[in-house]
C-alpha cells in the first residue's frame, strides 16, 4: 500500500526549529517529486516547496514566503523527505503534509499524508 | 499567479454544483482540483484539467478554457460537502499556486 507519513510536529518557541520527516512506503521513492504543503488553523492550502527526483537530480524548489527559513532534502535509502525549518514564526504555524507528485514535475498529488501540526507559540 | 475561487457554493441534493477558478489565462495551464473534508488530508479528484483518478465517481468532471477552470459536481450528494482547491504550476515563479478553496454545502 502506498503511504505517506509525516513526524516531529510539536509546540515550539518563536525563533525556533524543527524537522519535520515524511516516510514513505508502497513505491520507489527515488522516482518521484515530493513537495511539503501547509495549512494554517481555519485556512486555505499554501504550498511549501519541494524535493526533486533523481531523474531532476533532486532539485529542491521553495516558495518564496519560507525559502530564507527552510531546507527540503530527502534519504531514498531510509525512504524519507525531510522539511528543515528555523527562525520559526507564529505565522508558521500550520498543519504539514507531505504528497507525492504522480510521475513528472507538474503533475497533481495524488498521495497525501495526514500531517503533522507545528505549532509555533511563547 | 492568484487563483480565484468563490468562498462558497451551496446545492441541493441531486442538482449540480459547478466551482470555478479564475486566473489570467488559467486555460493556457493546466488545473489540478483537491477534495478535503473535515480533519482529513486533501483528495485529487481531478488532474490536468479533466482527468480523474481511479477511485473517483464519474460525478466528477472539468473543465478550463479562458480565464476559467471549472470543477463540476453531478448529481450531488451529501458526501459531496467539503472544501475544494484549485492548483496550477506558475512557470514564471517556479511555484506552485492555489486557490483560496471553495466549501460547499450540501442542502
Amino acid at each position: 500500500e502506498v503511504q505517506l507519513v509525516e513526524s516531529g510536529g510539536g509546540l515550539v518557541q518563536p525563533g525556533g526549529s524543527l524537522r519535520l520527516s515524511c516516510t514513505v512506503s508502497g513505491f520507489t521513492l527515488s522516482d518521484y517529486y515530493m513537495d511539503w504543503v501547509r495549512q494554517a488553523p481555519g485556512k486555505g492550502l499554501e504550498w511549501v516547496g519541494r524535493t526533486g527526483n533523481k531523474a531532476n537530480s533532486y532539485t529542491a524548489q521553495y516558495a518564496a514566503s519560507v525559502k530564507d527559513r527552510i531546507t527540503i532534502s530527502r534519504d531514498d535509502a531510509k525512504k524519507s523527505v525531510y522539511l528543515q525549518m528555523k527562525s520559526l514564526k507564529i505565522e508558521d504555524t500550520a498543519m504539514y503534509y507531505c504528497a507525492r507528485t504522480q510521475a513528472t514535475a507538474y503533475d497533481a498529488f495524488d498521495i497525501w499524508g495526514l500531517g503533522t501540526m507545528v505549532t509555533v507559540s511563547s | 499567479y492568484v487563483l480565484t475561487q468563490p468562498p462558497s457554493v451551496s446545492v441541493a441534493p441531486g442538482k449540480t454544483a459547478m466551482i470555478t477558478c479564475g486566473g489570467d489565462n488559467i486555460g493556457s495551464q493546466s488545473v489540478h482540483w483537491y477534495q478535503q473534508k473535515p480533519g482529513q488530508a486533501p483528495l485529487l479528484v481531478i488532474y490536468y484539467d479533466t482527468g480523474r483518478p481511479s477511485g473517483i465517481p464519474e460525478r466528477f468532471s472539468g473543465s478550463n478554457s479562458g480565464n476559467t477552470a471549472t470543477l463540476t459536481i453531478s448529481r450531488v450528494e451529501a458526501g459531496d460537502e467539503a472544501d475544494y482547491y484549485c492548483q496550477m504550476w506558475d512557470s514564471p515563479s517556479d511555484h506552485w499556486v492555489f486557490g483560496g478553496g471553495t466549501k460547499v454545502t450540501v442542502l
